[in-house]
Order: structure tokens, then C-alpha cells, then sequence
């Protein structure tokens, strides 16, 4: 399984962009990268995944470096709400049980009035 | 519009205890998870589930055992409770799995429960 090493924690301004790196360098050709987060009481919630382009929907965009091997999650106009751990994670390909995740330690972001 | 859903949002049991740990799930999804959740640790994988009666161990399945005698519910428990499964446990189920060259909409999002924070004294 491909590993990503993220920053334990962040701060952003409310209102600026939210920019969280995440390395994944012994990742496969066949691995997606996922984004999911939690807030705080709350199970984890999935935001975006991509392959290899860069990906862009409601809640955040994707970047992915030409050679695969980070990535990084914008969010566009951080709230008080973004507050949460966003973690990183190489989609594990199993044909049986679908994608196992593996999640890791996970960047604390906390967003500041 | 709840999708997944855990018995308890707390519970305190003693050691020694059989404890069980229900998730029910509203979406027809053949996957399903069991994780726990430490400081430091991030979520580790305890056991899954890719179709009723069927089991497979995640990364820590010593102390615990599933169920999944019915397709929306997989039943993780704990034969005799000890004080370091003190944890978050944290369900999640996904549609099914998929070949490794999977389409790029077929993503297999995991939908997460609340989570159930047991306290093991």
C-alpha cells in the first residue's frame, strides 16, 4: 500500500484558501488518491478523489503533480465549519471488499474568525 | 437523510464484558467496515465484510469479531472487553468492489457512522 505523510496541522485566515499537502510517493499507476475529513464527534466524510487529472467539485479542488507523487487539496474560501482533520489516503484495490482505506494521522486544520 | 447508523453514540462497559457494537446501513451496500479510532493513530481498520456471512481481518482484528448475518447490518463484538479497546469505533460501508482499472466514476465512496465511543473501565 502506498503511505502519505501529511502536516500534523494548519491554520488558515476564514474567508483565504485552505491548501493541504499531502506526499504519496510510492504510489501505483492503478491508485487513486482520495480526500476525506472529520469533524470533530463526526465520522469521516468524503470530499474528492482523482487518478491523475486535477479534479475540481463543490466542496473542493485536487491537484496532482504530474508525477503522482503529491497532491494537494484546495479549499477555495475556507469557513469556521472547514475546521476538521482532512486526511489523505491511496485508494487500496481489492476486488472483494472494494476500496479498503488506510487512513493516516491525518492534517488538523483549524480555521481562525 | 441518515445512511448509516451505530447503536450507541457512548457506552462505558467493564472489563471482562461481552460487548456488541451494531451498524445498520440504508444504502443496499455489500461492503461494510469496522475501524477504530486513537490519538496519534488515525483510523485503523479492525475487520470488513463484501457480502453477508462473509469476513475478512483488517489490520488489528485480535480481541474483536464481526457479524453480518443480514446485509444492511454487520455487528462487530468484543468476547471480553479490556481496557485498551477503549476507542472511537467508527462503521463506514461502500458500494462493491471493483478490478483495479476501474472506471473513473466508480470511486466506491465510503459513507462513515457517527461512531460509538466506548469506554472500557
Amino acid at each position: 500500500d502506498a503511505k502519505t505523510t501529511q502536516p500534523p496541522s494548519m491554520d488558515c485566515a476564514e474567508g483565504r484558501a485552505a491548501n493541504l499537502p499531502c506526499n504519496h510517493s510510492t504510489i501505483s499507476g492503478n491508485e487513486y488518491v482520495y480526500w476525506y475529513r472529520q469533524i470533530h464527534s463526526q465520522g469521516p466524510q468524503y470530499i474528492i478523489h482523482g487518478l491523475k487529472n486535477n479534479e475540481t467539485n463543490e466542496m473542493a479542488s485536487l491537484i496532482i503533480t504530474e508525477d503522482r507523487k503529491s497532491s494537494t487539496l484546495i479549499l477555495p474560501h475556507a469557513t469556521l465549519r472547514d475546521t476538521a482533520v482532512y486526511y489523505c489516503i491511496v485508494r487500496v484495490a481489492n476486488n472483494n471488499a472494494g476500496n479498503m482505506l488506510t487512513f493516516g494521522g491525518g492534517t488538523r486544520l483549524m480555521v481562525k474568525p | 437523510d441518515v445512511k448509516v447508523t451505530q447503536s450507541s453514540r457512548y457506552l462505558v462497559k467493564r472489563t471482562g464484558e461481552k460487548v456488541f457494537l451494531e451498524c445498520v446501513q440504508d444504502m443496499d451496500h455489500e461492503n461494510m467496515f469496522w475501524y477504530r479510532q486513537d490519538p496519534g493513530l488515525g483510523l485503523r481498520l479492525i475487520y470488513f465484510s463484501y457480502d453477508v456471512k462473509m469476513k475478512e481481518k483488517g489490520d488489528i482484528p485480535e480481541g474483536y469479531s464481526v457479524s453480518r448475518e443480514k446485509k444492511e447490518r454487520f455487528s462487530l463484538i468484543l468476547e471480553s472487553a479490556s481496557t485498551n479497546q477503549t476507542s472511537m469505533y467508527l462503521c463506514a460501508s461502500s458500494s462493491p468492489g471493483l478490478e483495479v482499472l476501474a472506471g473513473p466514476d466508480d470511486y466506491n465512496e465510503q459513507f462513515f457512522g457517527p461512531g460509538t465511543r466506548l469506554t472500557v473501565l
